[in-house]
């Protein structure tokens, strides 16, 4: 069965930081994987998607990498902005369905 | 190009009632999903559809949850009777096939007391 860890869970920092969030999973038998973005009380926005195939994705200041034979996924954010406060949650896509982490809170202080 | 579009956004209904949560998917897209979200918790797939067939109902639980995509575009979810541990967030997300990126809608947040 597909697990999907996220590290941290919740993670503060100062503006204009760099920083790296944390996604695992368990059976490296995927066809994709995908970040999301959540804001609270809102749906989920689609960020990146990297498919199986592929190492990484890139936009704006935003850079996903996939090393899917160590089932583990990061996403970099670039120069981090106040306006990147939400939860970051990924999902892989395994057996054509997405099964998510719970997420990373950030928040960005001013 | 329109999202995709759910409705209601709040409901709150007391428990042995039944409701009703609708999704209008992005035109074009053939895959359906419903989720269901709790508070900090990731989403974890109801059903989801192809077209008009449901391809995967293996986590919806078909005691009192029910779903339909008719004509193979938009859905509804119900459930009938709800219980109090049903109150979380409903999401409903489109993408053009299984492997696309997913989009997905604002949610209904059900409260059931």
């Amino acid at each position: 069965k597909q697990e999907v860890t996220q590290i941290p869970a919740a993670l503060s920092v100062p503006e204009g930081e760099n920083l790296v969030l944390n996604c695992s999973f368990t059976d490296s038998a995927i066809y994709n994987l995908q970040w999301f973005r959540q804001d609270p009380g809102k749906g989920l926005t689609s960020l990146l998607l990297i498919q199986s195939s592929q190492r990484e994705q890139t936009s704006g200041r935003l850079n996903a990498s996939l090393d899917k034979s160590s089932g583990r996924s990061t996403l970099y954010i670039a120069a981090s902005q106040p306006g990147d406060s939400a939860t970051y949650l990924c999902a892989v896509n395994s057996s054509y369905k997405l099964i998510f982490g719970s997420g990373t809170r950030l928040l960005v202080r001013p | 190009e329109a999202g995709v579009v759910q409705s209601p956004r709040y409901k709150i209904i007391e428990k042995k009632q039944p409701v009703a949560f609708w999704c209008n998917p992005i035109s074009g897209h053939n895959t359906l999903y419903w989720y269901l979200q709790n508070l900090g918790q990731g989403p974890e797939l109801l059903i989801r559809y192809e077209n008009e067939e449901a391809v995967d109902d293996s986590q919806l639980p078909k005691d009192r949850f029910s779903a339909e995509r008719l004509k193979g575009v938009d859905s509804t979810l119900k459930i009938q009777p709800a219980e109090l541990g049903d109150s979380a967030v409903y999401l409903c997300a489109s993408s053009l096939d299984d492997s696309e990126r997913a989009f997905f809608g604002q949610g209904t947040r059900l409260t059931v007391v």
